[in-house]
């Protein structure tokens, strides 16, 4: 399969743990984003990795959230001291190009915090 | 920043009629308008997309309509199908953006 691979697909866990979540882009897309999606509304942009720079982040990411994309391959997304109102579908995509060359999206990670 | 606002958030047809969802932008910089289709527990998908040098693109039984004077535009699903039942999003960017900006999404049942 050559698409956007995210792992995991669900990850449980209590307020206040950490949580880790990676995505595998498209391996000829040099372009990688984070968004979030929370239930009934669409998805919001969370941030970007050109290659292995970080070159733009929301507002929505808190100090909590860190991204990283060390080899300008796969992604990790990381969230500190987890807190209710993060549980949402945290969507990864890659494109070969700008936005407005058409994204392709992961399946997603769907978090939930108890 | 661009706001994009989405109608209806639910609509339900009879198989083999057309649905129409629509969409405005606040930004009248943007200029490029994809619309995503994600089936329940699964990525949203790129069914079509229109940049704002043309007015209408069709694929099959899909087309979008863009106003750029008016700042909307709009899906059309002509003949629908149960198969077509699915949240559809639109969104919004810019030349040199890195981001979309989605809509708040419109659950399509198409009744068998």
């Amino acid at each position: 399969d050559t698409g956007v691979s995210q792992d995991p697909r669900h990850k449980i866990t209590k307020r206040g743990q950490n949580v880790t979540f990676r995505c595998d882009p498209i391996s000829e897309h040099n372009r990688l984003y984070w968004y979030r999606q929370t239930l009934g509304q669409g998805p919001e942009f969370l941030t970007y990795f050109q290659n292995e720079a970080q070159l733009e982040k929301s507002r929505l990411l808190s100090d909590r959230f860190s991204a990283e994309r060390p080899k300008g391959s796969f992604s990790t997304l990381e969230i500190q001291r987890t807190e209710q109102g993060d549980s949402a579908m945290y969507l990864c995509a890659s494109s070969r190009g700008l936005a407005n060359y058409g994204y392709t999206f992961g399946s997603g990670t769907r978090l939930t915090v108890v | 920043g661009e706001n994009v606002e989405q109608h209806p958030s639910t609509l339900s047809v009879q198989e083999g009629d057309s649905a129409v969802i629509k969409c405005t932008y606040s930004d009248s910089a943007s200029n490029y308008f994809p619309w995503y289709k994600q089936e329940l527990g699964k990525r949203p998908q790129l069914i079509i997309d229109i940049r704002s040098n043309v007015g209408e693109k069709k694929d099959q039984r899909i087309a979008v309509t863009l106003n750029k004077t008016a700042k909307h535009f709009s899906l059309h699903i002509t003949e629908t199908q149960p198969e077509d039942s699915a949240v559809y999003f639109c969104a919004a960017s810019q030349t040199g953006a890195n981001n979309l900006f989605f809509g708040t999404g419109t659950r399509l049942t198409v009744i068998p």
